[in-house]
């Protein structure tokens, strides 16, 4: 499985653009990207999945370069109810039974 | 709609006694797994269910934790001869289908403390 390494906190301010970048070096040509939030005494929450380029829904953007070692969660304009952990993971989608592999996440903290 | 519940919510138990934990999945859902997130920490992998089949069961620390999910909805993880090191977040997941493309769906899960 394909280690993710990504900062374990960020501070932002209501109204900003906050980017977290996940480094996975390692990736395997199956692997897709997969991105999770999780706020204090719930179970995570899926906020978006990609293989390369970039996909956007209502909620984030992910940016992923060419040779897919890293990627990029992008939320637009956060407010308070941004702040939570989120875990960047990397998964094969050939193996019907994977788990998800969380890291330590990065704990995002918006600021009024 | 009714997402994945879990009871309890929370449990207290003291050094040595056996607890069961449930989760209900969305109804429908082939796949559904069970992790663990100790405090400050990423959720890890226990075990892995594809209806009633237990396909994997590499994550369980011990042959104390046993995880069942007999008629292919309704899981229960069992705990025996519960210790300190145990106490920690239980959460369950579940999804329609089977492999990482399937969005998996979590539980509030249930928070175990061990006296």
């Amino acid at each position: 499985l394909a280690k993710t390494t990504q900062p374990i906190s960020m501070d932002s301010y209501e109204g900003q653009e906050v980017n977290i970048t996940c480094s996975h070096n390692n990736i395997a040509t199956n692997d897709y990207i997969t991105w999770y939030q999780q706020f204090p005494s719930q179970g995570p929450r899926f906020i978006i999945q990609g293989y390369k380029t970039k996909v956007t829904n209502e909620v984030a953007s992910l940016f992923i370069p060419a040779d897919r070692k890293s990627s990029t969660l992008s939320l637009p304009r956060v407010s308070l109810s941004d702040t939570a952990v989120y875990y960047c993971l990397v998964g094969d989608f050939y193996n019907a039974g994977n788990m998800l592999t969380f890291g330590g996440g990065t704990r995002l903290m918006v600021k009024p | 709609g009714a997402g994945v519940s879990q009871s309890p919510r929370y449990k207290v138990a003291k050094r040595g006694q056996d607890v069961a934990l449930r989760c209900d999945p969305i109804s429908g859902h082939v796949s559904l797994f069970w992790y663990q997130q100790a405090l400050g920490q990423g959720p890890e992998f226990l075990t892995y269910f594809q209806n009633e089949a237990q396909l994997d069961k590499s994550g369980l620390p011990s042959d104390r934790f046993f995880a069942e999910r007999p008629e292919g909805s309704v899981s229960t993880l069992k705990i025996q001869r519960t210790q300190q090191e145990d106490s920690a977040v239980y959460l369950c997941a579940s999804s329609l289908g089977t492999g990482v493309r399937n969005e998996q769906f979590f539980g509030p899960g249930t928070r175990l403390t061990v006296l």
